[in-house]
């Protein structure tokens, strides 16, 4: 059962653009996380985020969770193809443990 | 230090046959995960260890699947009967602990494929 939404699915963008992936549920999460996943090797994280309505900024990267805990988003500020990969968000529903994933969201950065 | 390492990278083996995955996590971490992740989908639960026992073994799909952690380190998760739907990358992770804010690490993983 997939509970985190993420939309788009797939993202092609040039060089400089901005852009803002979402992930969405009707579930309460303790904390969200969002991991970026290159092909052929494990997601590796980005930000944790626990308080609802937190912002966090990871250079040109600006992560927020929803007030309520149930929804998340990432914003990239002008994208370099070096950003190019599989973006997941996962939230912990229990005090820690099972992270549930959502389908990620595959973005191409082109030159 | 080292990360989590898991062995084979890739696995290829035949519809029925046994299979057997090892993962080795961050040395000192107490917790260990495993992941199944599907052609264009996220990973998904499986089981977690803390310690030597299974905590939660809720996500393992059904009774052919099967891990271990004997002395709280390494794991190895076991698929028996395989099936050409158990074709997926197994994914372990490894934390400290299981707060809902600590990191989890994760390996390569291993690619299966079953014929």
């Amino acid at each position: 059962t997939q509970l985190l939404e993420q939309s788009p699915q797939f993202l092609s963008i040039q060089e400089g653009e901005n852009l803002t992936v979402y992930c969405n549920s009707s579930s309460v999460f303790s904390s969200l996380q969002w991991y970026r996943q290159e092909p052929g090797e494990g997601p590796v994280l980005l930000v944790t985020v626990v308080t609802g309505g937190e912002v966090k900024k990871l250079k040109r990267l600006t992560f927020q969770f929803g007030d309520a805990r149930k929804d998340s988003s990432l914003h990239i500020t002008a994208a370099q193809p070096g950003d190019t990969g599989l973006y997941l968000c996962a939230g912990a529903r229990n005090s820690g443990y099972a992270l549930n994933f959502g389908k990620g969201t595959s973005l191409l950065v082109t030159p | 230090g080292a990360g989590v390492s898991q062995t084979p990278s890739n696995k290829v083996t035949e519809k029925g046959k046994y299979v057997e995955l090892r993962c080795d996590p961050i040395s000192g971490h107490t917790a260990l995960y495993w992941y199944r992740q599907s052609l264009g989908q996220g990973p998904e639960f499986l089981i977690y260890f803390q310690g030597t026992g299974a905590a939660d073994d809720s996500g393992l799909p059904n009774d052919r699947f099967f891990a271990v952690r004997p002395e709280g380190s390494v794991s190895t998760l076991k698929i028996q009967r395989t099936e050409r739907g158990d074709s997926a990358v197994y994914l372990c992770a490894s934390s400290l602990d299981t707060l809902s804010t600590d990191t989890q690490y994760f390996g390569p993983g291993t690619r299966l494929t079953v014929l």
